[in-house]
């Protein structure tokens, strides 16, 4: 059965690039079968997706959080990463990795989730 | 880009029906998913392509979806049904997955 575990600084301050990383376990990310995806959802409210990656190293992301989004992945290490730069305190959030099948299938399913603050 | 729209919360008693809508533009021409989220716990797929069933989810759980909008139904709902509830759509235009804002459903 597949897990996902996300990890990273829990505090960045305003300005500059928050950095997360999901391990997976479970499954080989090099599966051409699936994507990975980065979701974050702020204190109180909605979820919101970040972007994903394929094995090959495609990707797609908002359009809201586009400039700023880098995501890449590190078969060798059966992990996938978040960059976002430039943040602000707006970007304070609970941070989830997910997986999903290739194509539009939903994430499924998800890591536990880690919070990251965003204040100097 | 394409907006989904939820109503904040839904009140339902023990083993009745709880209803939740997700409005969007057309959005019959879209497969609809379905998210429950307890607190501090990650969101748990209950329902994918409108009305398919994960493995593992009770038959009480369904859905649909017609013309401008998407329904998820619980049936004889249970205490342990309350939680947030969460529509979501691939968009094709911006390549992009769009969540709506959430329901939070109240078993009273």
């Amino acid at each position: 059965q597949v897990q996902l575990q996300e990890s990273g600084p829990g505090l960045v301050k305003p300005s500059q690039t928050l950095s997360l990383t999901c391990t997976v376990s479970g499954a080989s990310i090099s599966s051409g079968t699936y994507y990975w995806s980065w979701i974050r959802q702020p204190a109180g409210k909605g979820l919101e997706w970040i972007g994903r990656i394929y094995t090959s190293g495609g990707t797609n992301y908002s359009p809201s959080l586009k400039s700023r989004i880098t995501i890449s992945i590190d078969t060798s290490k059966n992990q996938f990463s978040l960059k976002l730069s430039s943040v602000t305190a707006a970007d304070t959030a609970v941070y989830y990795c997910a997986r999903g099948v290739i194509g539009t299938s939903p994430p499924d399913p998800w890591g536990q989730g880690t919070l990251v603050t965003v204040s100097s | 880009s394409y907006v989904l729209t939820q109503p904040p919360s839904v009140s339902v008693a023990p083993g009745k029906t709880a209803r939740i809508t997700c409005g969007g533009n057309n959005i019959e021409r879209k497969s609809v998913h379905w998210y429950q989220q307890k607190p501090g716990q990650a969101p748990v797929l209950v329902i994918s392509y409108d009305s398919d069933r994960p493995s593992g989810i009770p038959e009480r759980f369904s859905g649909s979806n017609s013309g401008n909008t998407a329904t998820l139904t619980i049936s004889r709902v249970e205490a342990g049904d309350e939680a947030d509830y969460c529509c979501q759509v691939w968009d094709s235009s911006s390549d992009s997955y769009v969540f709506g804002s959430g329901t939070k459903v109240t078993v009273l």
